[in-house]
């Protein structure tokens, strides 16, 4: 098993330019969720999906769009990205009824 | 709502010596309580959960319990080494869905 994988693992935009980051799981997990990283400030949750189909927003959830098409997917999209979004960006699942969850390896995001 | 403050760092230490890492946390009910670990260029793993008061949990030499009267969850580990080297978070999930994390307390190890 691979577990979460995200591509990319890094990326440079320039201020308005859009972005797709893409995590994928092969656990069959119900739930995903999108973290930043900044520093001092641990991770704060963008969006959540508790199962194909659906989302929700997270504490930090403007600037960002979600997509839960199949259950093993779940995109991040920046349609006009800022300095702001500078950050990395990590992916997460976990089985519902359970509270551990798994992370992927980040993606690390520079806006300039 | 719900938070978890941690101890800043960074924390450096030397090899074998004893690490502690504060954490309390404002939740309404029962949390479930975690540490995890991220090393250099990572993504984040559990390293330990408890679930209800005054359970333990532990791994890999470390050890935290959950104090529902002091609602806290520190961290410990008696004989650290470089390995342990990473950025150690703590975090609570009040409900099926979330979770909220700590800060981050970085922790250097030196040989």
């Amino acid at each position: 098993n691979a577990g979460v994988t995200q591509t990319p693992k890094f990326q440079v935009l320039k201020t308005g330019q859009s972005m797709t980051l893409q995590c994928a799981q092969d656990m069959n997990h119900n739930s995903m969720y999108w973290y930043r990283q900044d520093p001092g400030m641990g991770l704060r949750l963008i969006y959540y999906s508790a199962s194909e189909g659906t989302t929700d927003k997270g504490e930090v959830p403007d600037g960002y769009n979600v997509s839960r098409l199949k259950k093993q997917n779940f995109l991040l999209g920046l349609e006009s990205a800022a300095p702001s979004q500078t950050s990395v960006y990590f992916c997460a699942s976990k089985t519902s009824g359970t509270d551990t969850q798994y992370f992927g390896p980040g993606t690390r995001l520079t806006v300039l | 709502g719900d938070s978890v403050t941690q101890m800043e760092g960074p924390v450096t230490l030397s090899e074998e010596a004893f690490l502690t890492i504060n954490c309390t946390y404002t939740a309404t009910g029962y949390p479930s309580l975690f540490w995890y670990v991220q090393y250099p260029g990572e993504g984040l793993q559990l390293l330990l959960k408890a679930t209800k008061a005054d359970d333990k949990g532990s791994n890999k030499g470390f050890e935290a319990t959950y104090r529902k009267e002091t609602t806290s969850f520190h961290l410990e580990k008696g004989s650290v080494q470089v390995s342990d080297s990473a950025v150690y978070f703590c975090a609570l999930s009040p409900n099926d869905y979330k979770l909220s994390f700590g800060a981050g307390t970085t922790v250097t190890v030196r040989a």
